[in-house]
């Protein structure tokens, strides 16, 4: 099946600095991915629509300007933390939707392995 | 997306099978049911989905009632892998802004 990758896989940062987190479709292109939260114990949250060329589009809540995301390419979409602060420490992940198939296409996404972020 | 209930946690015998309950008592009809599971600090695993009609691949089965009201996972011979949060999700193919719930965390025991 298709393969969307992430890195780093975890990182630890000072309070204050940026954070950058890298999505990749690995054998496929995808125009559309997106971006989830998820703190302990707890389920994934949607933060953000991440769309090939164009402004990301983000869930209610979300700050746009201290979550950063790009997608400049088909296969890449990064996740900017600006300004981290502990609070921002949780498990970060991406997922794409392959748009290739057709009427075939079963509406399958695609995860990456997420991303632990650790805000000192 | 229509709404779906789980129970959250459940044990299963290693080797025996494992069957998860999903109520989705709203779901419309052009939604499909959608299972995925979480292996703890992973990103999410596709399972399998479908519409009306029971399904199965080389991971497990899905069983759906006939009046599409709930559905069970069934993990045939589970393993201690096996052993993550199970999520049953409801949309309409074309959405892919997934609501998760809370998921049953499913734990294989030796």
């Amino acid at each position: 099946g298709a393969v969307v990758s992430q890195h780093p896989s975890w990182v630890i940062c000072k309070s204050g600095t940026s954070v950058k987190i890298e999505c990749r479709s690995l054998d496929f292109q995808a125009t559309t991915m997106f971006w989830y939260r998820q703190f302990p114990k707890q389920s994934l949250m949607l933060m953000a629509t991440s769309n090939e060329g164009s402004k990301a589009t983000y869930e209610q809540g979300v700050e746009k300007d201290k979550f950063l995301i790009n997608h400049a390419s088909l296969t890449l979409s990064t996740l900017t933390v600006t300004s981290a602060h502990p609070e921002d420490s949780s498990f970060y992940i991406c997922s794409a939707r392959d748009p290739s198939g057709g009427a075939s296409n079963t509406g399958e996404l695609f995860f990456g392995e997420g991303s632990r972020l650790t805000v000192l | 997306d229509a709404k779906t209930t789980q129970p959250p946690s459940m044990d299963c015998a290693e080797g025996r099978a494992a069957n998860l309950p999903c109520n989705h008592s709203t779901i419309s009809g052009n939604e499909y049911v959608y299972w995925y599971r979480q292996i703890h600090s992973q990103g999410p695993q596709y399972i399998i989905h479908g519409l009306k009609n029971n399904e199965t691949n080389e991971m497990a089965s899905l069983i759906i009632t006939e009046d599409r009201k709930s559905s069970t996972l069934i993990l045939p011979h589970a393993t201690l892998r096996d052993t993550a949060v199970y999520y049953c999700i409801v949309r309409i193919v074309s959405n892919y802004q997934l609501i998760w719930g809370a998921g049953t965390k499913l734990i294989i025991k030796p």
